[in-house]
């Protein structure tokens, strides 16, 4: 088991710019999250997948987001046309879709995101 | 909606000291309750959760924490504090469909010598 792991970890950006990060899950995980953590705050849920669909997507996920989970295993998130706002800790997590276990969330260690 | 609040945004307490940190939550349905911890440049890890059955639960590190339907809290507690433990804490509730976790805004314990 050797965690989840999320690339890159730290992006910096201009303004403007698309971006594109990597989750890859602990390998037995069949669900997948994004959250966004703003400094000082809690993580917020983004959206899930189980498998390869994706289920649920927040509000917080406008139409500049985008998240794909395309054969069950990583995923990505693209965020296109970056603005300041979006600077934040993008946090990846799994789960063993499992009766019981799907509560557990493990975390990867993020990737900080700078827009300038 | 479900919610989450920890009132405590900072904690200092003495190293060997007691420790408890407050989470209320608001949920219409039967919790589940989670606390992690995270150090500067790390991943959340999972200390405790509550599902159901006993309602003090026991995790990792020495934590453990007491869910009160009542008062809709599901506080954290240590013993003993060591210096390895400052960090912040964040107390979470999970939905029925296991989807989606709400977390609280944080506490941030620092240790003093």
């Amino acid at each position: 088991d050797t965690g989840v792991s999320q690339d890159p970890r730290h992006k910096i950006t201009k303004r403007g710019q698309n971006v594109t990060f990597r989750c890859d899950p602990i390998s037995e995980h069949n669900r997948l999250y994004w959250y966004r953590q703003t400094l000082g705050q809690g993580p917020e849920f983004l959206t899930y997948f189980q498998n390869e669909a994706q289920l649920e997507k927040s509000r917080l996920l406008s139409d500049r987001f985008s998240a794909e989970r395309p054969k069950g295993s990583f995923s990505t998130l693209e965020i296109q046309r970056t603005e300041q706002g979006d600077s934040a800790m993008y946090l990846c997590a799994s789960s063993l879709g499992a009766s019981g276990r799907e509560y557990e969330q493990y975390f990867g260690p993020g990737t900080r995101l700078t827009v300038t | 909606a479900q919610s989450v609040t920890q009132p405590d945004i900072h904690i200092t307490v003495s190293e060997g000291a007691s420790l408890e940190l407050r989470c209320n939550y608001s949920y219409g349905a039967t919790p589940y309750l989670f606390w992690y911890v995270q150090s500067p440049g790390q991943g959340l890890q999972l200390l405790l959760k509550y599902f159901s059955g006993d309602t003090l639960v026991q995790g990792i590190k020495g934590f453990e924490a007491e869910f009160k339907r009542s008062q809709s809290s599901f506080n954290l507690r240590k013993p003993s504090v060591h210096w390895s433990d400052a960090a912040e804490y964040f107390c979470a509730v999970g939905n029925n469909a296991g989807n989606m976790l709400t977390f609280g805004g944080g506490t941030r314990l620092m240790v003093k010598p």
